[in-house]
């Protein structure tokens, strides 16, 4: 079956990086794009950006763009997420998650990913 | 705040019937790009639930629906169970943004 796995949670200082990974199986890895949404402790889903593994072309969303990194291996069928420059604000949940071919509704997700941003 | 506008809560007595509606804009719902909800219980991932406006997954129960018309969209449930106690969103795509949107979620509370 499908599965999305996302890497384990992160604690990092503000003004530092991370980077999140998200390995699929189950499927033709560069078929599909990938998107990552993220969602801050208690509030809503927020979409980051998407790549596409074959191309390794990506789209970030304006909010995000200048310090988000989207990038693919696809000897491993992995998609990675590094977000720079980190505050407190982008302590969040991280989500990786599978669009249709047509890429229009988000089916699997990945389990998530804790980033805490604290000094 | 989130492109597209959800309550913030909805409550039902089991066996009762819900709604929850999500309002766009012209730049999504209203531009005619599909509308898809996701069901996301605590700590957990979001799931899909309803797909094109008005389409279940596979073993999505059909006492979930969706439709769509104009700028807005809602999603009911009927017969309600303790089980579907968790959070509802919506999802579109938006053609200003060039991106996809959210709604900021609905707390279904089973009374």
């Amino acid at each position: 079956q499908v599965q999305l796995v996302q890497s384990g949670a992160e604690v990092k200082k503000p003004g530092a990086a991370v980077k999140v990974s998200c390995k699929a199986s189950g499927y033709n890895f560069t078929s599909y794009h990938m998107v990552w949404v993220r969602q801050a402790p208690g509030l809503g889903l927020e979409w980051m950006g998407i790549i596409n593994p074959s191309a390794g072309t990506t789209n970030y969303a304006q909010k995000f763009q200048g310090r988000v990194i989207m990038t693919r291996d696809t000897s491993t069928n992995t998609v990675y997420m590094e977000l720079s420059s980190l505050r407190s604000q982008d302590t969040a949940v991280y989500y990786c998650a599978r669009p249709t071919a047509t890429n229009n509704w988000f089916d699997p997700w990945g389990q998530g990913t804790l980033v805490t941003v604290s000094s | 705040q989130s492109v597209l506008t959800q309550p913030p809560s909805v409550s039902g007595a089991p066996g009762q019937r819900v709604t929850f509606s999500c309002t766009g804009n012209s730049s999504n719902i209203g531009a005619g790009f599909d509308v898809h909800w996701y069901l996301q219980l605590p700590a957990t991932a979001p799931k899909l639930l309803i797909y094109a406006n008005n389409n279940r997954p596979s073993g999505v129960p059909d006492r979930f629906s969706g439709s769509r018309s104009g700028t807005s969209a809602s999603l009911a449930i009927t017969g309600l169970q303790a089980e579907d106690e968790a959070d509802y969103y919506c999802q579109s795509y938006d053609s200003s943004l060039s991106g996809w949107v959210f709604g900021g979620g609905t707390k279904l509370t089973v009374l």
